[in-house]
Formats: structure tokens, C-alpha cells, sequence
């Protein structure tokens, strides 16, 4: 089972702002890196690092970090930002690893 | 554009191996600062790391699935491959090859190959 833990559904009405979180020891050493999957694709990174997007991630995608929890911030989501969301970091022995995945629906 | 393609079969029989090898365009695995790494979805689950290795030839698997996992690359064709033995009806899964960069991030992947085991 995965160190790093996700709330498996989250919703936010259009426009509005949605925090998901990701918890676990190892992010109190480690930065998480967030991915974005919609179905039949494969994961998009949008946050790695401190708080850094990749070239064509929207400015609305932020990451922070406080204690054991990292989050993921949608500002003013979108329709297209429905979709799989998953945090990844170094478990308790510094191995890689995921978190279970939030669905984010947009209402 | 860094691009991924993963390639190899999409039915496995039980208890053989299963071998998988991704292609990697517009950028040379040699160059190094980069991880190559294998990481797999079950159906409608989540994520699982399966292993990474460096141009070097330098390793690291899952330790659930050390035992079983190999993965090489091959400069030469700038190529990595994954050969997963014994597997079950649990190892079927999309597999993702991705590139890892030197913040742990995956800024890299495939589009994903389905591989089913069945007999």
C-alpha cells in the first residue's frame, strides 16, 4: 500500500478553487511532483519542486508544502482540469512512489 | 520534444516473462542527468513505480518487485527495456515508460501499453 495518502474524490464548482493534498512522513524531506491523468491518457506532470509548472501548464496549477502534507491548488478550475490527480514522492527507505489518486470533478 | 514509445507484446502468458522497450526520441539517453524509468497502472488503479536505470547501466527496482524485474538499456539505439519473469494475471497493467529528471519529477512518458496475462 502506498506511504502517501490521497482523499480517493474531491469536487469544485467551475471557477472555484480546490485544494487536493497529499500526506505522508517522507514529504517532510521530500518535495512531491503532481500529475494530471484523464482517461485513456497517460499522466501529465503540472507541479514539481518547491512550486514549479512545466512549460504549458496554466499559471491556475500551484503546489506548497507544510509539515507532512503537500498540496496541489487549482485557482478558478476549468472543465478540462476533471481528471485523475496524483502526487509522487520518496517513501520512509527513499524509494519513488505514488499516491493513490484523487478524481476531481468539476460541477 | 523529448519523445517515449513503448513496444513489445500485449498478451503474456502465465508464469513467462514479460519484456517491454521504449524508444526514446529527441534527446540522447547517454547525455545523462536523467533516470529512465518503467512504472505501471493496474486497471482503474493507481500508479506503481516499477524501477529506474541511468545511462550508466546503474539500477534501482522496487523492492516489491525486485525479485522478479530486470531493466537494461542499450545507448546504442537509444533504447531501455523491461523484463518483468513469472508473471500472474496480477501484472497486467499499462505500462509507462517515463524520464525522470534530477528533481524527481517525470517530465517524460510514454502513451502506455496495455500487456495482459493470459493464457
Amino acid at each position: 500500500s502506498s506511504e502517501l495518502t490521497q482523499d480517493p474524490a474531491v469536487s469544485v464548482a467551475l471557477g472555484q478553487t480546490v485544494r487536493i493534498t497529499c500526506q505522508g512522513d517522507s514529504l517532510r524531506s521530500y518535495y512531491a511532483s503532481w500529475y494530471q491523468q484523464k482517461p485513456g491518457q497517460a499522466p501529465v506532470l503540472v507541479i514539481y519542486g518547491k512550486n514549479n509548472r512545466p512549460s504549458g501548464i496554466p499559471d491556475r496549477f500551484s503546489g506548497s508544502s507544510s509539515g507532512n502534507t503537500a498540496s496541489l491548488t487549482i485557482t478558478g478550475a476549468q472543465a478540462e482540469d476533471e481528471a485523475d490527480y496524483y502526487c509522487n514522492s520518496r517513501d520512509s527507505s527513499g524509494n519513488p512512489g505514488f499516491g493513490g489518486g484523487t478524481k476531481l470533478t468539476v460541477l | 520534444q523529448v519523445q517515449l514509445q513503448e513496444s513489445g507484446p500485449g498478451l503474456v502468458k502465465p508464469s513467462q516473462t514479460l519484456s517491454l522497450t521504449c524508444t526514446v526520441s529527441g534527446g540522447s539517453i547517454s547525455s545523462g542527468g536523467y533516470y529512465w524509468s518503467w512504472i505501471r497502472q493496474h486497471p482503474g488503479k493507481g500508479l506503481e513505480w516499477i524501477g529506474y536505470i541511468y545511462y550508466s547501466g546503474s539500477t534501482y527496482y522496487n523492492p516489491s518487485l525486485k525479485s522478479r524485474v530486470t531493466i537494461s538499456v542499450d545507448t546504442s539505439k537509444n533504447q531501455f527495456s523491461l523484463k518483468l519473469s513469472s508473471v500472474t494475471a496480477a501484472d497486467t497493467a499499462v505500462y509507462y515508460c517515463a524520464r525522470e529528471d534530477y528533481e524527481d519529477a517525470y517530465d517524460y512518458w510514454g502513451q502506455g501499453t496495455l500487456v495482459t496475462v493470459s493464457s
